[in-house]
């Protein structure tokens, strides 16, 4: 099965210094990869996703960048703030829409110190 | 995107009694998933249940101590049976609905076995 490896696992930042987190994946098959970002006690919420037909995408100070023949790709935040601080998971998935579910990385804790 | 109502949000329960959760989604989907996020882990998805058929299982989970219900397509029960306290952790459902839309987290359950 899939399996998705996420670095780092912990992540420390000035507010205001870009944050990059990445994960790779083993299964070729996958083509939808999103972005979670979980605070405490809360579920984990989609903050950018891409499909493997896209490269790049970018939504304000979040981006993530897709290499599918390296099989990884990285989330990007920039202008960190301390809100963004919690904890993101990448996951890979195949064919959306046919029912197949997310596989998770192992999480990034991200802190952002004013 | 999907809005899903889970209950109950958390409960302690006594070893070797059984805790049943529920999702219900707001729109008809064809698949909802049950994960399970032990304390500060990741995600690791038990389950795909389909309306109409048999839940199917992971590796390392098995019908008799998480049965799953999925009686029509906007709702799902997953029982934990005869908990012991390493069945403590957050419990939480999701569903994908068609092109364009992620993949959604019901709140979650945490659940304390003592």
């Amino acid at each position: 099965g899939e399996n998705v490896e996420q670095h780092p696992s912990t992540l420390s930042v000035q507010e205001g210094d870009s944050a990059v987190i990445k994960c790779t994946y083993s299964d070729s098959a996958s083509n939808y990869f999103p972005w979670y970002k979980q605070e405490l006690g809360k579920r984990p919420q989609l903050i950018i996703d891409i499909r493997s037909n896209v490269g790049e995408k970018k939504d304000q100070r979040i981006a993530v960048t897709l290499n599918k023949t390296a099989k990884h790709f990285s989330l990007h935040i920039t202008e960190t703030q301390p809100e963004d601080s919690a904890v993101y998971f990448c996951a890979a998935s195949k064919a959306r829409n046919s029912g197949y579910a997310l596989n998770f990385g192992k999480g990034t804790s991200l802190l952002v110190t004013p | 995107s999907a809005v899903i109502s889970q209950k109950p949000s958390r409960d302690i329960c006594q070893r070797g009694t059984s805790l049943t959760i529920q999702c219900q989604v707001d729109s008809q989907v064809t698949m909802m998933f049950w994960y399970r996020q032990q304390p500060g882990q990741s995600l690791t998805l038990i389950a795909t249940a389909n309306q109409g058929s048999e839940a199917t299982y992971e590796s390392g989970f098995v019908i008799d101590k998480f049965p799953i219900s999925r009686p029509n397509l906007t709702f799902s029960t997953l029982t934990v049976s005869n908990m012991s306290p390493e069945d403590s952790s957050i419990y939480l459902c999701s569903v994908v609905q068609g092109e364009g839309y992620g993949y959604t987290f019901g709140s979650g359950t945490r659940l304390t076995v003592v």
